[in-house]
């Protein structure tokens, strides 16, 4: 069994849809929470991150993390064309980060 | 401008050919990491270094090794490559070891005939 759990989609919505994300871990000493959108072709890059549990909001993006249930999500409101990318949900517990597989959005104008 | 680079981008190579994918970033990083990305299987992390001269496995270190000289470089060697390590490997770096906040690279894409 994996570390994290991603379903990799792919996901297909229209312009101003809300897409949710989400991912479910099995390691209890993963302390950071993060997501990271990667276009084709290049690098990931950080979107945000949470530290334990709780909800955090930048912009149109949220972030929750329950840690009793050992899921987190990641909500995009208002998506756009731009938002089209692979979006992968990383943990980081004990110098080590553990990525899920990735989802694929595509958001249709 | 704050970037993590690697060379090269694009390599094709025959087995059992030594080769080195360099790495180096400019933010005065401690901590620096190799991770290779697969279909269906995401990022795996193969080796990281907490600082200078201090590096340890990842999830999949069997047939690489690393070294850190210099805290801005970390370079990835293959020593005999085979076709299974045909994949595109992305080098990251943060401060400190919390690793909320890795910066990549933009990826060098390896093909192992």
């Amino acid at each position: 069994q994996k570390e994290v759990e991603q379903d990799p989609g792919p996901l297909s919505v229209p312009e101003g849809a809300i897409v949710s994300l989400n991912c479910t871990y099995s390691n209890s000493a993963f302390q950071y929470f993060m997501w990271y959108r990667q276009y084709s072709r290049k690098g990931p890059e950080l979107l945000m991150y949470t530290y334990s549990s709780g909800n955090k909001e930048d912009g149109r993006f949220t972030a929750q993390v329950d840690k009793s249930s050992k899921y987190i999500s990641l909500f995009i409101r208002d998506s756009q064309p731009s938002d089209s990318a692979t979006y992968l949900c990383a943990m980081s517990g004990d110098y080590k980060l553990s990525f899920g597989a990735g989802t694929t959005v595509t958001v249709r104008a | 401008e704050a970037q993590v680079t690697q060379n090269p981008r694009y390599l094709i190579t025959v087995t059992g050919k030594k080769l080195t994918v360099t790495c180096s970033q400019n933010m005065n990083h401690e901590y620096m990491s190799w991770y290779r990305q697969d279909p269906g299987l995401g990022l795996r992390q193969i080796y990281y270094s907490m600082n200078v001269e201090v590096t340890d496995k990842g999830d999949v270190p069997e047939g690489y090794k690393v070294s850190r000289k210099e805290k801005r470089n970390f370079p990835l060697i293959l020593e005999s490559p085979s076709p299974n390590q045909t994949s595109l490997y992305f080098c990251a770096s943060s401060f400190g070891g919390g690793l909320y906040e890795q910066y990549f690279g933009p990826g060098t894409r390896l093909t192992v005939t």
